[in-house]
């Protein structure tokens, strides 16, 4: 079935130092992955997506990797900044699917100035 | 640019009523996703709608129904509303043929 794994599901750093988030899918055939930022009371906010035939991108301090091998993806985030903390959600469109994407169970980030 | 705009920000209902959710997409969006998120969790797929039509559904019960209108703008309903369905409810636009979707700030609902 359709299945995105995240971890960790809290992660706490000091201002400055980098965050990785890691996700796991079960479709080999998944072709899109996009990453949100969800602050509280507020909906999900795209940062950054991700297809299948480009194994890396980045856009300022944040930067995404993906392994189809191995069917995993991961969230870099650079020289974190307070305003980073949020709860970050990793996400797979899933083939035959339209524009269906499932959700990870989501990654709280900390950022401790 | 206007961006996903959803109302009402708040309700509260009790159990067996029915409510009523709305969604204005981007502009130039013309595919209206709604999402079902519990506190603490990831947004659950309940539908999608294009051209009118319900092209896909998450596995959410027939009490789960949805409209689209020309201008694109969408509604959710819920009828006989349970207290499992507190939840926030998000509604996501996309532009023609593409993968990415953009999300409102959501419609907090408590069912007592």
């Amino acid at each position: 079935g359709e299945n995105v794994e995240q971890h960790p599901s809290t992660l706490s750093v000091q201002e400055g130092d980098s965050a990785v988030i890691k996700c796991t899918y079960s479709d080999s055939a998944s072709n899109y992955f996009p990453w949100y930022k969800q602050e509280l009371g507020k909906g999900p906010q795209l940062i950054i997506d991700i297809r299948s035939n480009v194994g890396e991108k980045k856009d300022q301090r944040i930067a995404v990797t993906l392994n189809k091998t191995a069917k995993h993806f991961s969230l870099h985030i650079t020289e974190t900044q307070p305003e980073d903390s949020a709860v970050y959600f990793c996400a797979a469109l899933f083939p035959g699917g339209y524009q269906k994407v499932t959700f990870g169970t989501g990654t709280k980030l900390q950022v401790i100035p | 640019d206007a961006g996903v705009t959803q109302s009402p920000t708040h309700l509260i209902k009790t159990r067996g009523q029915q409510v009523t959710l709305r969604c204005s997409p981007k502009s130039g969006h013309d595919t209206v996703s709604w999402y079902q998120q519990a506190l603490g969790q990831g947004p659950q797929f309940i539908f999608q709608y294009y051209e009118e039509e319900e092209r896909q559904r998450g596995n959410f019960p027939d009490r789960f129904s949805g409209h689209q209108f020309p201008n694109y703008s969408s509604e959710l309903n819920v009828n006989a509303l349970l207290l499992g369905d507190s939840a926030l409810y998000l509604c996501a636009s996309s532009p023609r043929g593409s993968e990415t979707q953009y999300f409102g700030p959501g419609t907090r609902l408590l069912v007592l």
